[in-house]
């Protein structure tokens, strides 16, 4: 079984540019999430999807970031304009809507330097 | 959402047995204790999951005292390749809380030769 797949896996812009993420989660997965992690710290939660509808986007700065599921399987994420603070690594991850699996897989991310 | 902590980093040597506590003083009755690894250039994994008691897998052990405020994860024989960042989590796993992940820094484990 294929598992999360994310694109690019490194991209370097410059500050003001725009940039966008893609993310095909394992299939059949209805939950996928977006997380961004800093270098040294453990990933945080941007967004949350349930098939097509975002149903945790408190995390997100909506002011610079937006992220679609159409169709309800892959997803991108974008930010416009880039600022240098956004480098980081953006991670993707799926999960079953069955209650009885509780794992998360996780994309291997896309490292975002800016510069 | 219960908060955990854990020690920023561990060193063992190639063989040991190694044990990672997290303290969650605050876990609530349906929390569940989750533990990832993660490795450089890669997202986290999942390694275990339990609730009370003990919990064992192919890849470690999860030890839970009766209070539930703290757990253990115990790494058998570890080997260079288990030198990884290590993730504690709570959450409620039959109301959504499986997905409302909230990682910490994590405990960066060196294995040395």
């Amino acid at each position: 079984e294929a598992g999360v797949v994310q694109s690019p896996r490194y991209k370097i812009i410059e500050k003001k540019q725009p940039v966008a993420f893609w993310c095909n989660p394992i299939s059949g997965h209805n939950t996928l999430y977006w997380y961004r992690q800093n270098l040294g710290q453990g990933p945080e939660l941007l967004i949350r999807y349930e098939n097509e509808e975002a149903v945790d986007d408190s995390q997100l700065p909506k002011d610079r970031f937006s992220a679609e599921r159409l169709k309800g399987v892959d997803s991108t994420l974008k930010i416009q304009p880039a600022e240098l603070g956004d480098s980081a690594v953006y991670l993707c991850a799926s999960s079953s809507s069955d209650r009885s699996s509780y794992e998360q897989y996780f994309g291997p991310g896309t490292r975002l330097t800016v510069t | 959402l219960a908060k955990t902590t854990q020690p920023i980093s561990m060193d063992s040597y190639e063989g040991q047995e190694v044990n990672i506590t997290c303290s969650h003083n605050n876990i609530a009755t349906n929390d569940y204790i989750t533990w990832y690894q993660q490795f450089p250039s890669q997202g986290p994994r999942f390694i275990i999951q339990g609730y009370k008691t003990k919990v064992t897998n192919e890849v470690a052990s999860l030890f839970i005292p009766a209070d539930r405020k703290s757990s253990t994860l115990s790494l058998p024989r570890v080997s260079l390749s288990d030198t990884a960042v290590y993730y504690c989590l709570v959450g409620d796993r039959w109301s959504g809380g499986y997905n409302k992940l909230i990682f910490g820094a994590g405990t960066r484990l060196a294995v040395h030769p």
